[in-house]
């Protein structure tokens, strides 16, 4: 079954220390989004990618950095530069040049600090 | 610029409507959505409109687009304990080719049995 997938569910970080969320799709989708999940704020998008080796920040790309060397997958790090990184991070991917295709997403990663 | 907005909190009698509001700045918006997610996991697509309509119904959702207000509503009819989520709207913005989606903040619906 085609499908997206992010791991791990749950990651924890240390003061001063980089970490990377996966996220996988083998949907044979061109776009890829990173959004971060707040309470009371929505979803706000760190950055996406609409073709391989291409990506664009979004509203809060500070202290994150991604990377799209593969169509499937679409990395995401948060740095030590990142100061308040707890949150639920969600991967999503849809078919460019489709907007009234539904946008799929991961089962999200919780991010913690230790 | 592109700003959604949402209210937080919906509490709703079993079997009664529920009508989700939302607000968009950004009059460019080629498609607006309802997603919902519930605890712990993704968002899943409900229903979406085109900015051309007005209207759009789909069994127990209704869709009604104010493009001159830029203003969006979900309605839920007989809504249900299954219904209990986060209800996100979200409009789609192209620019050159590139697509970027902006979500509102969520609107937490609660069903009172």
């Amino acid at each position: 079954d085609g499908g997206i997938t992010q791991s791990p569910k749950y990651l924890f970080r240390k003061e001063g220390q980089n970490v990377t969320l996966s996220c996988e799709q083998n949907l044979n989708h061109d776009a890829m989004y990173w959004y971060r999940q707040d309470p009371g704020q929505g979803l706000r998008l760190i950055y996406y990618s609409q073709i391989v080796n291409d990506f664009q920040k979004g509203d809060i790309a500070e202290g994150y950095s991604v990377s799209r060397e593969k169509k499937e997958s679409f990395p995401l790090t948060v740095t030590s530069a990142q100061k308040n990184p707890t949150a639920f991070y969600l991967c999503a991917s849809h078919r460019r040049g489709r907007p009234n295709e539904k946008l799929f997403f991961g089962s999200g990663t919780q991010l913690s600090v230790l | 610029g592109e700003d959604v907005e949402q209210s937080l909190f919906l509490s709703v009698r079993e079997g009664d409507s529920s009508v989700i509001n939302c607000t968009y700045t950004d009059s460019s918006s080629t498609y607006l959505y309802w997603y919902k997610q519930e605890p712990g996991a993704g968002l899943q697509l409900l229903t979406y409109i085109f900015s051309n309509m007005d209207m759009k119904q789909d069994q127990r959702l209704t869709v009604l687009l104010n493009k001159k207000d830029k203003h969006l509503s979900l309605r839920i009819a007989d809504t249900q304990t299954g219904d209990s989520a986060i209800y996100f709207c979200a409009e789609s913005i192209s620019n050159f080719g590139n697509e970027k989606l902006t979500f509102g903040t969520g609107t937490r619906l609660t069903i009172i049995p």
